[in-house]
């Protein structure tokens, strides 16, 4: 059964990057039916998609992150990661890694708290 | 951007009764070539991720029960469920993935009367 683990600071510093891990088990990375991809949930509000990547590299992004968001992946390591610089407090979110079955979301990660201060 | 815009934004249901949520697509999302609706449902409970309840509008994902239901077509969708258990209080959220980007309604929170 595939699980997704996602890893990184649970703080970070307004300006500098954000940058999550997600780890993925019991799965190949490697089928062309699946994307991995990050969403986020600032506290008490709803889902934001942020983007995706496929085990070859291409990359889709939400627009309005897409000046500052950076999706990679590296299937040797079955892992695939998220870098969100210049970051402020609006980032402020629960961070979950998901994997993408043509295009829908079905298998999420925990999360993990990220918070945007000094 | 699709806006989907789902309602009620809450519902409080007895037990055993029926919880329907309604969810908006500010565009068609039924994809003429395959003849799909590129709409997903998911559950969310308290201190949980969400959950993956049904894909194409009404395609149950595996082991999800049979109580709950997915409809529509087009703009208009519906998630139903039948015969509401306690388990089921949770935040529902709809998702069309047929435009760049994804983008997920509001969220419908159910709780029990």
């Amino acid at each position: 059964q595939v699980q997704l683990q996602e890893s990184g600071p649970g703080l970070v510093k307004p300006s500098e990057t954000l940058s999550l891990t997600c780890t993925v088990s019991g799965d190949s990375m490697t089928s062309s039916r699946l994307y991995w991809g990050w969403v986020r949930q600032p506290p008490g509000k709803g889902l934001e998609w942020i983007g995706s990547v496929s085990y070859s590299g291409t990359t889709y992004y939400t627009p309005s992150l897409k000046s500052r968001v950076s999706i990679s992946v590296d299937t040797s390591k079955t892992q695939f990661s998220l870098h969100l610089n210049s970051v402020t407090a609006a980032d402020t979110a629960m961070y979950y890694c998901v994997r993408r079955r043509d295009r829908y979301m079905d298998v999420w990660g925990k999360g993990t708290t990220v918070t945007v201060s000094s | 951007d699709i806006v989907m815009t789902q309602s009620p934004d809450s519902l409080a249901v007895f037990l055993g009764e029926r919880a329907t949520i309604n969810c908006k697509s500010s565009q068609n999302i039924l994809y003429s070539s395959d003849n799909k609706n590129y709409l997903a449902w998911y559950q969310q409970r308290p201190g949980q991720p969400p959950k993956l309840l049904f894909y194409w509008a009404s395609t149950r994902e595996s082991g999800v029960p049979e109580r709950f239901s997915g409809s529509g077509s087009g703009t208009d969708f519906n998630l139903t469920i039948s015969s509401l258990q306690a388990e089921d209080a949770a935040v529902y959220y709809c998702q069309q993935y047929y435009g760049n980007p994804d983008t997920f309604g509001q969220g419908t929170r159910v709780e029990i009367k």
